[in-house]
């Protein structure tokens, strides 16, 4: 079965502060995801990243970077956090798209919150 | 771009009824996904099914990408089963998923 984990499950930062979350994968799977996951707003993709060292923006990439150094891992750095950045951020892989099957597989999720 | 679309968005069922979600999707896709949000959080996947029909026990489901739609079914729904059920696409060549808007199910024992 593809594991996908993250970090934290719940984390509290203050404002200003540089938070750092974690994902990773066991699946050996190109593409890995940061999304973010509020209220009436749906999933909403931060960033992505289809390689090593790749990485492109998603819909919301302000306030945010990202980290890929080993294919495993996927990292979401917020550089100063503010508190509209307290929401659910879900990591996720799956294959390359060149594949017959780019099923996306989802980790547990870290529901962070800014004071 | 594509436009995903569910419903109902919200359901509540007595323990032990079926049910059928629904998820239109506005053009034609080569792959879909069905998701449970269990209440902490986590996205399960239940099916990848682009086309045709696919149980996994009291779970099934079905997409006819030439109608653009597909069907989640239900059966003897238990109270694990609450929680928010979501349908998403690729779009066609990139990496971008999009998610539809959920159906919200609250299962009552």
């Amino acid at each position: 079965d593809v594991k996908v984990t993250q970090s934290s499950r719940y984390l509290v930062k203050r404002t200003g502060e540089k938070v750092f979350l974690e994902c990773v994968q066991d699946m050996d799977h190109e593409n890995m995801f940061w999304y973010r996951q509020d209220p009436g707003l749906g999933l909403r993709l931060i960033y992505f990243s289809y390689d090593v060292k790749m990485k492109e923006k998603g819909d919301i990439p302000e306030g945010y970077s990202v980290s890929r150094e080993k294919k495993e891992r996927f990292s979401l750095i917020l550089e100063s956090a503010s508190t509209n950045q307290t929401s659910m951020y879900l990591c996720a892989s799956s294959p390359s798209w060149r594949a017959n099957s780019y099923e996306q597989y989802f980790g547990p999720g870290t529901r962070l919150t800014v004071t | 771009g594509i436009q995903v679309e569910q419903s109902p968005p919200d359901l509540i069922l007595q323990e032990g009824a079926n049910s059928t979600l629904r998820c239109n999707f506005s053009d034609s896709v080569n792959n879909l996904q069905w998701f449970h949000q269990n209440p902490w959080g986590q996205l399960i996947n239940l099916f990848y099914i682009p086309s045709g029909t696919k149980q996994n026990g009291r779970l099934s489901a079905t997409t006819v990408a030439t109608e653009r739609y597909s069907l989640l079914y239900i059966s003897s729904s238990q109270t694990t089963d609450s929680g928010v059920y979501f349908c998403a696409v690729p779009t066609s060549g990139t990496y971008k998923y999009i998610f539809g808007t959920g159906t919200r199910l609250k299962v009552l024992a």
